[in-house]
């Protein structure tokens, strides 16, 4: 298994600002995702961050709305930018090991008014 | 990527068995099929995965025909405290194929005492 820590937990911010959400692993993985989940709804993939590349974005996601840092092997940071009520959600960042297996953190829970 | 179809709910009592069927029809070669759960506010929890035949581990088994066009998780005994959604997806090696989970809208279960 793997052991993924996110910061913050949890958080209310304005609309207009931005948060950035960090991702601890426990150990070096090569590859990371980041993950939005609407209220009620499923996980929806964000981008996958190598480290050493730039992000790759699903359709509908862009950089400048949610920029990705990779700097090691075992961080990686995701910050949603110009917020509005429409983003809130839960943020989670996952990490593959093994040969398929995608294990998941704990989630930062935002919510912007 | 193959899509999955899942019931959206399903209701069960303590101690019952529960199955949960997923069809993955345009399922690819090297296609793995991978079962979560997810409790509310929390990140989804890796239960099980598996390739063909039957997959057994201390939580659930995992039956795959022949043409893997679907895959049946397995919980034997289910308590109040399996009440979660579970979500059935499949996928290529993330690692060595550069691939990506994605998720459908998963099953609700709920057991009731």
């Amino acid at each position: 298994s793997a052991v993924i820590s996110q910061k913050p937990s949890r958080d209310i911010c304005q609309r207009g600002t931005s948060l950035t959400i960090q991702c601890q692993v426990d150990s070096q993985v090569t590859m990371m995702f980041w993950y939005r989940q609407q209220p009620g709804q499923s996980l929806t993939l964000i981008a996958t961050a190598n480290q050493g590349s730039e992000a790759t974005y699903e359709s509908g996601f862009v950089i400048d709305k949610f920029p990705i840092s990779r700097p090691n092997l075992t961080f990686s940071t995701l910050t949603v930018s110009n917020m509005s009520p429409e983003d809130s959600s839960i943020y989670l960042c996952s990490v593959v090991r093994g040969w398929e297996t995608q294990y998941f953190g704990p989630g930062t829970r935002l919510l912007v008014l | 990527l193959a899509k999955t179809t899942q019931p959206i709910s399903m209701d069960s009592y303590e101690g019952q068995e529960v199955n949960i069927t997923c069809s993955h029809n345009n399922i690819a070669t090297n296609d793995y099929i991978t079962w979560y759960q997810q409790f509310p506010s929390q990140g989804p929890r890796f239960i099980i995965q598996g390739y063909k035949t039957k997959v057994t581990n201390e939580v659930a088994s995992l039956f795959i025909p022949a043409d893997r066009k679907s895959s049946t998780l397995s919980l034997p005994r289910v308590s109040l405290s399996d009440t979660a959604v579970y979500y059935c997806l499949v996928g290529a090696p993330s690692y060595n194929q550069g691939g990506k989970l994605i998720f459908g809208q998963g099953t609700e279960l709920s057991v009731k005492p």
